[in-house]
């Protein structure tokens, strides 16, 4: 299953600059987009997410760009601190009568002090 | 903050025993899930609950398994005859529209 894709497994960032986190996803039926961030041994914990009907949303220093012609998300983290380090997960949400999540596979964060 | 709760969080079992995994979603939440990870994989979809009864389920979520509602409060996950193979982390998750999902710490199920 292959329906949404996090091709970089790892990113290193340093204190105080950006982090993007990308997603690509395959069906243009998905219709709500999330972002979760993960620590070993716990729940997936919710960000941030976008509507299909938007390409901007903004809490704080996450915000979420949504490019529906390009079927890709990406979550950027400004600036980014050492306790942001973590997996993060896009989600989306299947459209139509569903209502689902259908995770990535994750990206993990290392923010460098 | 209202969160999502999970008991035990590790639960070890012989294959072919029944283990019921519990959960206290948030309170004025609607929409309930469990979830899966086998270690290395994916997060997935098992089943999600509306309504007090089983609004969609994935092809894992078979025979063997089956989610209840006893009361107001708990959300619980049974798998009758265990298998080597149900061993991942299960986290339910739950939901005030069909959105955002909130979820658990998680039980790590472990069958021996």
């Amino acid at each position: 299953d292959q329906q949404v894709k996090q091709n970089s497994p790892s990113l290193s960032v340093q204190e105080g600059r950006i982090s993007i986190l990308n997603c690509d996803y395959t069906n243009s039926m998905f219709d709500y987009f999330l972002w979760y961030k993960k620590y070993p041994a716990e729940g997936p914990t919710f960000l941030i997410s976008i509507s299909s009907i938007k390409d901007k949303n903004e809490d704080g220093r996450f915000t979420v760009f949504l490019n529906k012609s390009a079927k890709h998300l990406s979550l950027h983290i400004v600036p980014s601190q050492p306790g942001d380090s973590a997996v993060y997960f896009c989600a989306v949400r299947g459209g139509g009568a569903t209502n689902k999540l259908i995770f990535g596979t994750g990206t993990l964060l290392a923010v460098q002090p | 903050e209202p969160e999502v709760t999970q008991t035990p969080s590790h639960q070890v079992t012989q294959m072919g025993q029944e283990v019921i995994l519990r959960c206290v979603p948030i309170s004025n939440h609607l929409y309930f899930y469990w979830y899966r990870q086998i270690l290395g994989q994916k997060v997935e979809f098992l089943v999600s609950f509306y309504n007090n009864e089983i609004s969609e389920k994935s092809e894992i979520f078979d025979d063997q398994f089956s989610v209840e509602r006893p009361d107001g409060s708990n959300f619980t996950l049974k798998i009758r005859s265990t298998k080597l193979e149900d061993s991942a982390m299960y986290f339910c998750a739950s939901s005030l529209r069909a959105a955002e999902a909130f979820f658990g710490q998680g039980t790590r199920l472990t069958v021996v």
